[in-house]
């Protein structure tokens, strides 16, 4: 049950824009869309985005997300200090029955 | 207001068993798909199991069929775990999900270690 791909790490500047990217295949984010998760440390995961690309009530519009092909992108905009958090995608295999996730993006703010 | 309230995690020896309870509230429980996630220390969040809305089919990783069982309790609105034959690599802290990942517990520690 191989992950999907999300880089490790991604730094941006204060007030900016980050666009964190999760591949996987089309048994997976290509066929189910992907859902993306927030972390703080010490914290449970918090879910930012359905997998239809839709925000649960409460998460900021600064949040929002999007997909091509097997390719999910979280768009982060106006990125603010507590935006600093680790960033896992996360879909429903319907080939294993598996829900696969990545390995997570440790965001940065400067 | 969805609270998902996850117990049961522990320090246990190689080998022993641990049952895992979530309990949720404020969520129509009926039918809805649950899953267990766990995140071994200093590490990602791993998919562990899920039981359908129905009970009728239930899903696990490679590395723990075999020795976990998830089941539910509708009348209960509660998800369990049921892990046997652990091994320190098992380690984690354990979370109970709703749905599509939607809502989480503050999740609990199981320690396996001699």
């Amino acid at each position: 049950q191989a992950g999907l791909t999300q880089p490790p790490s991604v730094s941006k500047d204060l007030r900016q824009t980050a666009t964190l990217t999760c591949t996987g295949n089309s048994n997976d984010v290509g066929n189910q869309g992907a859902v993306w998760l927030q972390q703080h440390q010490g914290h449970p995961p918090k879910l930012l985005s359905y997998r239809n690309n839709d925000r649960p009530s409460g998460i900021s519009e600064r949040f929002s997300a999007s997909r091509l092909g097997n390719t999910a992108s979280l768009t982060i905009t106006g990125l603010q200090p507590e935006d600093e958090a680790d960033y896992y995608c996360s879909a429903w295999d319907t080939r294993l029955r598996a829900w696969i996730f990545g390995g997570g993006t440790r965001l940065t703010v400067l | 207001e969805v609270q998902v309230v996850e117990s049961g995690g522990g320090l246990v020896q190689p080998g022993g068993s641990l049952r895992l309870s979530c309990t949720v509230s404020g969520f129509t429980f009926t039918n809805a798909w649950m899953s267990w996630v766990r995140q071994a220390p200093g590490k990602g969040l791993e998919w562990v199991a899920t039981i359908k809305g129905d009970g009728s089919e239930t899903y696990y990783v490679d590395s723990v069929k075999g020795r976990f069982s998830i089941s539910r309790d509708d009348a209960k609105n509660s998800v369990y775990l049921q892990m046997n034959s652990l091994r320190a690599e098992d380690t984690a802290i354990y979370y109970c999900a709703t749905e599509t990942m939607s809502n989480w517990g503050q999740g609990t520690l199981v320690a396996v270690s001699s």
